[in-house]
C-alpha cells in the first residue's frame, strides 16, 4: 500500500534551516506531484511547496519569500523540503501530502519543528 | 491569510444534515476544482472528496460536494458522532504564478 513516512522532530533556533524528509513507497514517485502543508498550533492548515511529477517544477508559497526549497530523489523514493530562515512563527507540524490537480490523496504522519531560542 | 472562507463552526444533533460553505475568487473557485479533507483530532488530514463532487474510495455517501460560481459547499446528510472533525476546503488559485490555497477551516460539532 501507498505510504509516506516523514523524519522525525525537530528543534531549531530562530534564524536555522531544517530538512524534512518524506520517504515514500507503494508508488512509482515521479507519478505523482508532492505537497508540503503545514499547521501551526491551533491553527489551519497552509500550503508552503510542491513539486511536479516528472520534470521536477516546483511552486512555494508567497508568503515564504523563497525560504523554502523541495527536491526530488527518484532513486531512493524520497522528497526533501528545507525550509531556511526560521522565525518561532515557522513552528507547526510539517506533512507531505501525495497529489494530482490538488488532490491530495495520501499524507504524511507529519514532522513537528519546534523553533525556539 | 486564506483566501478561501469557511465559517468557523457549524453543529448538528445526530442524524441532521450540516452543510459547510467555502467562497472564493474567480482565480481560486471559479476557475479550478474544490477538493475538502477532513481532519480528526490529533491527526493528519484526510481527503474527503475531490473534483468538486467526487468522493474517494472508502468515504461514505452521506458526504456530498457541489460548486457554483467562486463558491463551493460539503454536505454531510445524517450527521454521526464521528464526523465530529475540522473541514478545510481548498483549490489552486492561479495568481502569484499559480499557488494551492486552504480555506480557513470549519469545526463541525455533533451535538
Amino acid at each position: 500500500q501507498v505510504q509516506l513516512l516523514q523524519s522525525g522532530a525537530e528543534v531549531k533556533k530562530p534564524g536555522a534551516s531544517v530538512k524534512i524528509s518524506c520517504k515514500t513507497s507503494g508508488y512509482t514517485l515521479s507519478s505523482y506531484s508532492m505537497y508540503w502543508v503545514r499547521q501551526a498550533p491551533g491553527q489551519g492548515l497552509e500550503w508552503i511547496a510542491w513539486i511536479s511529477a516528472g520534470n521536477d517544477n516546483t511552486k512555494s508559497s508567497p508568503r515564504l519569500k523563497g525560504r523554502v526549497s523541495v527536491k526530488r530523489d527518484t532513486s531512493a523514493k524520497i522528497v526533501d523540503m528545507e525550509l531556511t530562515g526560521l522565525t518561532p512563527e515557522d513552528t507547526a507540524v510539517y506533512y507531505c501530502a501525495r497529489g494530482e490537480w490538488g488532490k491530495l490523496d495520501q499524507w504524511g504522519q507529519g514532522t513537528l519543528v519546534s523553533v525556539s531560542s | 491569510q486564506s483566501v478561501l472562507t469557511q465559517p468557523p463552526s457549524a453543529s448538528g444533533t445526530p442524524g441532521q444534515r450540516v452543510t459547510i460553505s467555502c467562497s472564493g475568487s474567480d482565480s481560486n473557485i471559479g476557475g479550478n476544482t474544490v477538493n475538502w479533507y477532513q481532519q480528526l483530532p490529533g491527526t493528519a488530514p484526510k481527503l474527503l472528496m475531490f473534483n468538486n463532487n467526487q468522493r474517494p474510495s472508502g468515504v461514505p455517501d452521506r458526504f456530498s460536494g457541489s460548486k457554483s460560481g467562486t463558491s463551493a459547499s460539503l454536505a454531510i446528510n445524517g450527521l454521526q458522532s464521528e464526523d465530529e472533525a475540522d473541514y478545510y476546503c481548498a483549490a489552486w488559485d492561479d495568481t502569484l504564478n499559480g499557488h494551492y490555497v486552504f480555506g480557513t477551516g470549519t469545526r463541525v460539532t455533533v451535538l
